[in-house]
């Protein structure tokens, strides 16, 4: 079935630091992915997505590309802040006639930055 | 534009009560799904409604039920609780039942006692 398979965590880095959290999808045709946000006490955000193959979804400095050959979704950002210290979720749509209206998330990596 | 809403925001029962939750979603959106979050499992697709019909249900008993009503505003009930039902239950919708972006609420915080 759909799965997804996330880098686990926690992650703690320093301020500017540079940000990888790794995510790969079952290969089960060319679903849309996604990457929330979860803030303490917060629900989800939707960070960035993409469509298709090659697809760059980028937001807030975030960014992640669409990889089809390797099927990961990788999430990166150049220079993290004390404020991106949240959740991260990789999600990705179904494709079959009975799951094309569900996200189905990976574990969640848990990221901290300090100043 | 207001979020999706979901009420109460905090939750504490027993086990064997029944709870339910209320969800509405961004104006304008007909689809609403719930999804339960928890540290061991984490975020588990429950069920999706559109135009009040549910269109797709996650693996879970028959004691997780929903329904949605002609404003497309949404609920969850839970039947006999378990232990095991503490979770923080999130909300989406999304303009169409299919929609890719979906906008979450904050969830609600059930502890079962």
């Amino acid at each position: 079935g759909d799965s997804v398979t996330q880098m686990e965590g926690p992650v703690t880095l320093s301020e500017e630091a540079f940000l990888t959290i790794n995510c790969t999808y079952t290969a089960t045709g060319y679903p849309s992915l996604f990457w929330y946000v979860q803030y303490p006490g917060e629900g989800l955000q939707l960070l960035l997505k993409a469509t298709k193959a090659d697809d760059k979804g980028s937001n807030k400095g975030f960014e992640a590309t669409y990889r089809k050959e390797t099927t990961s979704f990788h999430l990166e950002k150049g220079s993290v802040q004390v404020s991106d210290s949240a959740v991260y979720f990789c999600a990705r749509v179904g494709l079959s006639s009975g799951s094309a209206r569900q996200l189905t998330f990976g574990s969640g990596t848990q990221l901290t930055v300090l100043p | 534009k207001a979020g999706v809403t979901q009420t109460p925001r905090y939750l504490i029962k027993t086990r064997g009560q029944q709870v339910t939750l209320s969800c509405s979603p961004i104006s304008g959106h007909r689809s609403v799904s719930w999804y339960q979050q928890t540290p061991g499992q984490g975020l588990q697709f429950l069920f999706e409604y559109f135009s009040e019909t549910q269109r797709n249900k996650g693996n879970f008993p028959g004691r997780f039920s929903g329904r949605q009503f002609s404003n497309s505003r949404s609920e969850m009930n839970v039947s006999t609780l378990e232990l095991g039902d503490s979770a923080l239950y999130l909300c989406a919708s999304s303009w169409t039942s299919g929609n890719n972006e979906q906008f979450f609420g904050p969830g609600t915080r059930l502890t079962v006692l």
